[in-house]
């Protein structure tokens, strides 16, 4: 398994600002996955990072409004632009290190008003 | 395209007695990967078990077990001795295993799980 941890763990944010998440894993990983989870809500994935390459974007889902950096193997960052209420979410990395499991960090609760 | 459907939105079981949390899914692959996860309160998705598909043998973890039906597309969890720690969303997972490193999931739309003291 792996340690992965996320700041921040919850924020409450102005409409039209936009919100960095961090997703740092205590190891090397190649595969890293950022899911939105709206309020009762299954997950959803946005998309993949890998690193030396962008970011591969699911079906809804745009660069502009959510950019991902992935500098190195074990740390990776998710900005929400531009917010809107419907944004309200948690918003969760996760990981795929061995035997094509994916392990998770603890989420970011965001709240846009 | 592969969906997983989880028909009960909502379980509730006695403490120590054992439930039952259905999946069923749909592909027309012959080699995945089964998941089940815990999402307590605090929101942190844990894997509970796993499944390769290609093994006829059900996965066991201590008091969570599984019952794979390939041909049925079905993949239950059974959970004995429940304890009031089990309380939480439930979420049944698919992974093709035919793009290798992809790892990409389909999640089903989970089940609330109420254990009553």
């Amino acid at each position: 398994s792996a340690v992965i941890s996320q700041k921040p763990s919850r924020d409450i944010c102005q409409r039209g600002t936009s919100l960095t998440i961090q997703c740092q894993v205590d190891s090397q990983v190649t595969m890293m996955f950022w899911y939105r989870q709206q309020p009762g809500q299954s997950l959803t994935l946005i998309a993949t990072a890998n690193q030396g390459s962008e970011a591969t974007y699911e079906s809804g889902f745009v660069i502009d409004k959510f950019p991902i950096s992935r500098p190195n193997l074990t740390f990776s960052t998710l900005t929400v632009s531009n917010m809107s209420p419907e944004d309200s979410s948690i918003y969760l990395c996760s990981v795929g290190v061995v035997a094509d499991t994916q392990y998770f960090g603890p989420g970011t609760r965001l709240t846009v008003l | 395209a592969q969906t997983v459907t989880q028909s009960q939105p909502e379980m509730s079981v006695q403490e120590a007695e054992t439930v039952t949390l259905s999946c069923t899914y749909d592909t027309s692959e012959s080699d995945y990967y089964l998941f089940w996860y815990k999402q307590p309160p605090s929101r942190q998705m844990i894997l509970v078990i796993r499944q390769e598909a290609y093994k006829q043998q059900n996965a066991t973890e201590n008091r969570f077990s599984v019952n794979f039906q390939k041909a049925a597309k079905s993949f239950s969890l059974k959970i004995s001795d429940s304890q009031l720690g089990d309380a939480a969303m439930y979420f049944c997972a698919y992974r093709s295993a035919r793009k290798a490193g992809t790892y990409k999931y389909i999640f089903g739309t989970g089940t609330r799980l109420k254990v009553l003291a």
